[in-house]
């Protein structure tokens, strides 16, 4: 069965620096979406980066980048230059294939928190 | 604007109230899902819809109901809510297409049953 790990629960960093949250997946098929979200205290989901399992390059959005490891099944999200606004909850989740008929459910890890100090 | 809206957005019942939480998304989207969000487990599926009239359960149905007479419009129902259920729920829609990496969120509703 697809599964996320987030094995950090708790995460520190200090203000300007870089921060990498872990994240694991497991999945049999070769078709698949990774996805993380930022979630800050008022509770919204903040979506934040993409990868697909056929994407040659490691996508990046600003100060994100995902570190893609396929073989190793790992995709753990990169942030530089952390802000004190960075601070929150984030989650990393994998999207079925489609052909699975359960409307593209996202799988999702336990979340990090990250708290970053000035 | 693109968006998911839900209300409302924060709820205390008492336990055996029937209540429902309205979606709504302006995207056209076929694609709706409920989910509910419990501290260390993650957001887990509740239900969710392919399309209008076509809902399935997810990974966490009981005690929940939906409907889709509409496209647009995805409730979730609690016929009678327990303490259990007190959690944060989010409606998510995305399109039918099968493109990975579009899923639109609602801001979330906040539950609470006594």
């Amino acid at each position: 069965a697809q599964k996320i790990t987030q094995t950090q629960p708790g995460m520190f960093v200090q203000e300007k620096e870089a921060v990498t949250l872990d994240c694991t997946y497991d999945t049999s098929d070769p078709s698949y979406g990774l996805f993380w979200y930022k979630q800050p205290s008022s509770g919204e989901m903040i979506f934040l980066i993409y990868q697909g399992s056929y994407d040659q390059q490691n996508a990046t959005e600003g100060r994100y980048s995902l570190n893609f490891q396929k073989a190793r099944k790992s995709a753990n999200l990169v942030i530089s230059a952390s802000q004190l606004g960075d601070s929150a909850m984030y989650f990393c989740a994998m999207r079925e294939p489609l052909i699975y008929n359960q409307g593209g459910k996202l799988i999702f890890g336990q979340g990090t928190e990250l708290s970053v100090k000035p | 604007e693109a968006q998911v809206t839900q209300n409302p957005r924060y709820l205390i019942t008492v336990t055996g109230k029937k209540l429902t939480v309205t979606c709504s998304q302006n995207m056209n989207h076929e694609y709706m899902s409920w989910y509910r969000q419990d501290p260390g487990l993650g957001l887990r599926q509740i239900y969710y819809s392919m399309n209008v009239e076509v809902t399935d359960k997810g990974d966490v149905p009981e005690g929940y109901k939906v409907s889709r007479k509409e496209k647009r419009n995805f409730p979730l129902i609690l016929e009678s809510p327990s303490p259990n259920q007190t959690s944060l729920y989010f409606c998510a829609s995305s399109p039918g297409t099968p493109s990975y990496n579009e899923q639109f969120f609602g801001p979330g509703t906040r539950l609470t049953v006594l």
